[in-house]
């Protein structure tokens, strides 16, 4: 199975700030990484598909980047309805694999 | 509107049967691939496979040897069944639609705690 890291596991940040959060592949997936956002008690939400395409409906603040086996997702400028925890899940090979997530909290 | 709803038991006891059904409304569930994704703090997101509308299947080899995934198109619904449950199975079990067998998860239900305890 691939491997999925990312970093920070946490953060803490404030309204209006920028936000980077980083995920690495144990292999190289192309661009077959997708980003997900949870809140609290609420299911994954997509974000990003394909590295970089943003879901239909998701605010333009959310952008993703990278290939291969590091990625990033960035928010530029953080709203108070974005804290909440971040997961990447690589779609190259089957099982789909998830990261262990990044939780953004506020400072 | 794609609407998921997961169902079943919240209480399994330890070897027996976990049975989860999901029902699907807002389109057409005779296009797309349907998986079973579960969320426990100890192993975080895992897939557990899907079912397709045609009634295909493909499992997590972590689990295939104990998961059987079904589908009833008449009905709008899917199920899964995992078998032999542990302490280990006890996690919120999301279903979820794929668009193409691409394993981008498009839609979610809202998850149903399942616990294994006697």
């Amino acid at each position: 199975d691939i491997q999925m890291t990312q970093s920070p596991s946490s953060l803490s940040a404030s309204v209006g700030d920028r936000v980077t959060i980083t995920c690495r592949a144990s292999q190289s997936i192309s661009s077959h990484l997708n980003w997900y956002q949870q809140r609290p008690g609420k299911a994954p939400k997509i974000l990003i598909y394909g590295a970089s395409s943003l879901q239909s409906g998701v605010p333009s603040r959310f952008s993703g980047g990278g290939s291969g086996t590091d990625f990033t997702l960035t928010i530029g400028s953080l709203q108070p309805e974005d804290f909440a925890t971040y997961y990447c899940q690589q779609s190259f090979s089957a099982p789909p694999t998830f990261g262990p997530g990044t939780t953004v909290d506020v400072k | 509107q794609v609407q998921l709803q997961e169902s079943g038991p919240g209480l399994v006891k330890p070897s027996e049967t976990l049975s989860l059904t999901c029902t699907f409304s807002g389109g057409s569930i005779s296009r797309y691939y349907w998986s079973w994704i579960r969320q426990s703090p100890g192993k975080g997101l895992e897939w557990i496979g899907y079912v397709s509308y045609s009634g295909t299947t493909k499992y997590n080899p972590s689990f295939k040897s104990r998961v059987t995934m079904s589908i009833d198109t008449s009905k709008k619904e899917f199920s899964l069944k995992l078998r032999s449950v542990t302490a280990a199975d006890t996690a919120v079990y999301y279903c979820a639609r794929d668009d193409r067998e691409t394993y981008e998860f498009l839609d979610w239900g809202q998850g149903t705690l399942v616990t294994v305890s006697s």
